[in-house]
């Protein structure tokens, strides 16, 4: 049973434009999200956070949207740009996990000149 | 510079031989961590130490094994207990604090001749 979805496993996007990733939740004991980007071959790198106490986080061209009550986060990014196309992995962790991590599937982003 | 360091980059394994995949941080973190990752599919968590001398099995640790002797380090050994090892194996480490990030490290890709 997946406790962390993202139900688009690519999406494709124009540069300039903007890309929203998404991501659902199942447990709602997660209060602490993050969001990644894979290079292949490569570790992830840290992206974004966001705490269960607030709804917006923004860093630059990345900004996180968490709705608590339909258990969703969004992940914009705004301009895209090519160097964007990557692997984001959305993850969750809570008490109830002992503050291990569980990662979604990801999305494949494509951004294309 | 700190960091998160694996070797090698590339594992070939034999049938029925044992291989052990090095994991080093120097972030002074608690906390470390094995995930494994297949294609098209999230990181799924393999082991984790919280503490020196401890270890906890994740959600898909038959056929792995672990120690955690110092801080700073934490290897993996796939057995030939382990079916399925093909997949490209990532170490990360935090504080072990709650709502903390997670690093990783650059990946090892393990392959079976």
């Amino acid at each position: 049973d997946q406790q962390v979805k993202q139900n688009s496993p690519s999406l494709s996007v124009q540069e300039g434009r903007i890309s929203i990733l998404n991501c659902d939740y199942t447990n709602s004991m997660f209060d602490y999200f993050l969001w990644y980007k894979k290079y292949p071959a490569e570790g992830p790198t840290f992206l974004i956070s966001i705490s269960s106490i607030k709804d917006k986080n923004e860093d630059g061209r990345f900004t996180v949207f968490l709705n608590k009550s339909a258990k969703h986060l969004s992940l914009h990014i705004v301009p895209s740009q090519p160097g964007d196309s990557a692997v984001y992995f959305c993850a969750a962790s809570g008490d109830n996990y002992g503050q291990n991590f569980v990662f979604g599937p990801g999305t494949r982003l494509s951004v294309l000149p | 510079d700190g960091g998160i360091t694996q070797s090698p980059k590339y594992l070939f394994r034999k049938e029925g031989q044992n291989v052990t995949l090095s994991c080093e941080q120097n972030l002074n973190h608690d906390a470390m961590y094995w995930y494994r990752q297949d294609p098209g599919q999230g990181l799924r968590l393999i082991y984790y130490s919280q503490i020196v001398n401890d270890f906890q099995k994740g959600d898909i640790a038959e056929g792995y094994s672990v120690s955690r002797e110092k801080k700073e380090s934490f290897p993996l050994t796939v057995t030939s207990a382990q079916k399925n090892p093909t997949a490209f194996y990532l170490c990360a480490s935090d504080s072990g604090q709650p709502q903390e990030t997670q690093y990783f490290g650059p990946g090892t890709r393990l392959l079976v001749l």
